[in-house]
């Protein structure tokens, strides 16, 4: 069965503090893919990444950045010089990655991390 | 390109009623998904569509949840006999296949509140 743990539950940063939000996931799969998701309160999950199982290289997007660490089971996502947009609930979410439906299958969530940037 | 639609957005009733949500998904996506929101939690998957064909429905689907998509593109999802533990934000999501790892698209979702 596919997990996926999210830690940490509310973090609060002052504006320009970076802040890291940690992942941890579990599978028996040897293909799959992460994600990492933003919800604003508009409730509209919005896709940030996805990375697959193979590609171990760090992602580095404008002020985001993810590191994936295979040997640890980890995915864990950056936000440099945080802002005020950057409030939101993020969720980190793992999918299989079948033959048939390669990267789009069903996601399993972790319970995500909300995030408060304090002016 | 509109996103995904998702009516109505918020939706009260009382216990034992029955309730139906929509989702019309991006119009060229072939792929639909359900998925449900409690508070504090991360979505759970609900069900998926390929085109009009229910592909996969998970245990949380009781069998007073059912779900269409009767023409392969908008859907609706059902709750007869509604019960209180049935609360929760109701997410629509699509994707196409045809895309190379395209991502999922979801809507702002539908909230239920069972009194």
């Amino acid at each position: 069965a596919q997990k996926v743990t999210q830690a940490q539950t509310e973090i609060s940063v002052v504006e320009k503090e970076d802040v890291t939000l940690d992942c941890v996931y579990e599978t028996r799969d040897t293909t799959y893919y992460l994600f990492w998701y933003k919800q604003p309160p508009s409730g509209e999950l919005v896709f940030l990444i996805r990375r697959n199982s193979f590609d171990e290289q760090n992602e580095i997007s404008g002020r985001y950045s993810w590191n994936f660490q295979k040997s640890t089971s980890s995915f864990n996502f950056t936000i440099t010089a945080s802002q005020v947009v950057d409030s939101a609930v993020y969720f980190c979410a793992l999918s299989e990655a079948g033959v048939f439906t390669g990267a789009n299958s069903k996601l399993t969530f972790g319970k995500g991390i909300t995030l408060s940037v304090r002016p | 390109d509109t996103g995904v639609s998702q009516n109505p957005r918020h939706k009260i009733t009382k216990r034992g009623q029955n309730v139906t949500f929509r989702c019309d998904p991006i119009s060229e996506h072939n792929r639909l998904y359900w998925y449900r929101q409690t508070l504090g939690q991360g979505p759970e998957f609900l069900t998926y569509f390929q085109n009009e064909a229910q592909l996969e429905k998970s245990r949380l689907l009781s069998d007073r949840f059912s779900a269409e998509r009767p023409k392969g593109s908008f859907s609706t999802l059902e709750i007869q006999r509604t019960e209180q533990g049935d609360s929760a934000m109701y997410l629509c999501a699509s994707t196409s296949d045809r895309v190379m790892l395209s991502p999922l698209h979801f809507g702002n979702g539908t909230r239920l509140t069972v009194t």
